[in-house]
Parts: structure tokens; sequence; C-alpha cells
């Protein structure tokens, strides 16, 4: 089974403090995806890599960077926290060839 | 702007019904449409996948049926049960291997 691992599940940090989210697939896949996810907003897509080293923003990237220096892992990166982004947030990854997704388990984010 | 219009936002059905989700896009180079459903404290999961070439694709109790020329799908649950209460997601995405646009979520509660 594809397994995709988050770091924390629920997290809990202040205003303007650096917050890393990690994420890590055991399946070899190329793709990697950041996401969060909010009521009636759905799935929003922040961040993608293709491959390691490279990255592409998605449609709400602002007050977020990634870091993908192994292929299994991949950062999310809140500079400085604001109250904004609280949400939770998916990382999800897929073949370089396939639409398939498979999603990790989610961190709640909290930002007081 | 949101690309993949979903709907209704919330719905609950009796035990046995039929559950129906709708699903409306604006991008003809959209080439796949799938749906995926989230239990609360988990990622979301591929559920079932359609491609343009077909209007109806079955697996079990779930069915999407894709109408191209009015750019909408929609995925029924037949007989559905209470372990089906689960957020539905629909999405779509342009080719192979490239980021998926969500919709905003059809939560479901399916009574007993």
């Amino acid at each position: 089974d594809v397994k995709v691992t988050q770091s924390s599940r629920y997290l809990v940090k202040r205003t303007g403090e650096k917050v890393f989210l990690e994420c890590v697939q055991d399946m070899d896949h190329e793709n990697m995806f950041w996401y969060r996810q909010d009521p009636g907003l759905g799935l929003r897509l922040i961040y993608f890599s293709y491959d390691v080293k490279m990255k592409e923003k998605g449609d709400i990237p602002e007050g977020y960077s990634v870091s993908r220096e192994k292929k299994e892992r991949f950062s999310l990166i809140l500079e400085s926290a604001s109250t904004n982004q609280t949400s939770m947030y998916l990382c999800a990854s897929s073949f370089g060839g396939g639409n398939e997704q498979f999603f990790g388990p989610g961190t709640r984010l909290t930002v007081l | 702007q949101q690309q993949v219009k979903q709907s209704p936002q919330s719905l609950i059905v009796q035990k046995g019904g039929i559950s129906i989700i709708n699903c409306a896009y604006e991008n003809t180079a959209f080439d796949y449409f799938p749906w995926y459903q989230q239990f609360p404290g988990k990622g979301p999961a591929l559920l079932i996948a359609i491609r343009p070439d077909v209007s109806e694709k079955k697996e079990g109790r779930f069915t999407i049926s894709f109408n191209k020329s009015a750019k909408q799908f929609s995925l029924h649950i037949m007989d559905s049960q209470p372990g089906d209460s689960a957020t539905y997601f629909c999405a779509a995405s342009k080719e192979y291997g490239n980021k998926l646009v969500f919709g905003a979520g059809t939560i479901l509660r399916v009574k007993s």
C-alpha cells in the first residue's frame, strides 16, 4: 500500500513563527503536492513538485515556500505564520505519468 | 475563479436511498474527472474516475455520469449506507500527471 505520512497531526504555533510541515512518501513517486483544505473551499493547491529540487507554484502560494531535497520528502514552510494560515494541510503524491494522487492524513495547524 | 463547481454543499439521505452530487467545469481541456472520498481524520482517497470518451462508469454502488456537451459530471451512490457518510470531492485535470482542480466538497450524511 502507498503510504504518505505527515510529521504532525495537530500543530499550534504563534503569529510570526516559522513553521515546517514535513511529508514523506514510500512509493518512489515523482510528483508531490501540498494543499490546504478549508470548509466550503475544497482543496486548494499551494505548491507542487515534479522532481527533486523542482517546484512550481499552485493557486495560493503566497506566504508559503517548499523544499524537496530528496525524492521521498516534500516540506512546506510558512516563513512567518499568520492567523489566516490556520487550516488543514494535506500532502499528496503520485506517479509521474499517473493521475491518482495519494493523500496523507493531514496536519491541522492553528496559528494564534 | 472556481474552475470546478460542486453542489450541493451538504446532503442528507436515508439509508437505502440514492445520493447524487453534481459538478460542472469550465475548461474544455480537462480530460480526467475523479471523485475522492474523505472520512473524518483521514486524507481524501480516490473513489472512482472517468475520462470523457465514455458517458458512464460504474463500480459497485458508485456511478459517474458524464455529459461532455454540458460540461457536467455527477456521482450517484445507490443503496446509500451509513458507512458512506463522508465528504466527497469532484476534481478535474488536463493531462496525465498534472495537477488536479478540486470542487468545494459535499458533506454526505446517510441516516439509518
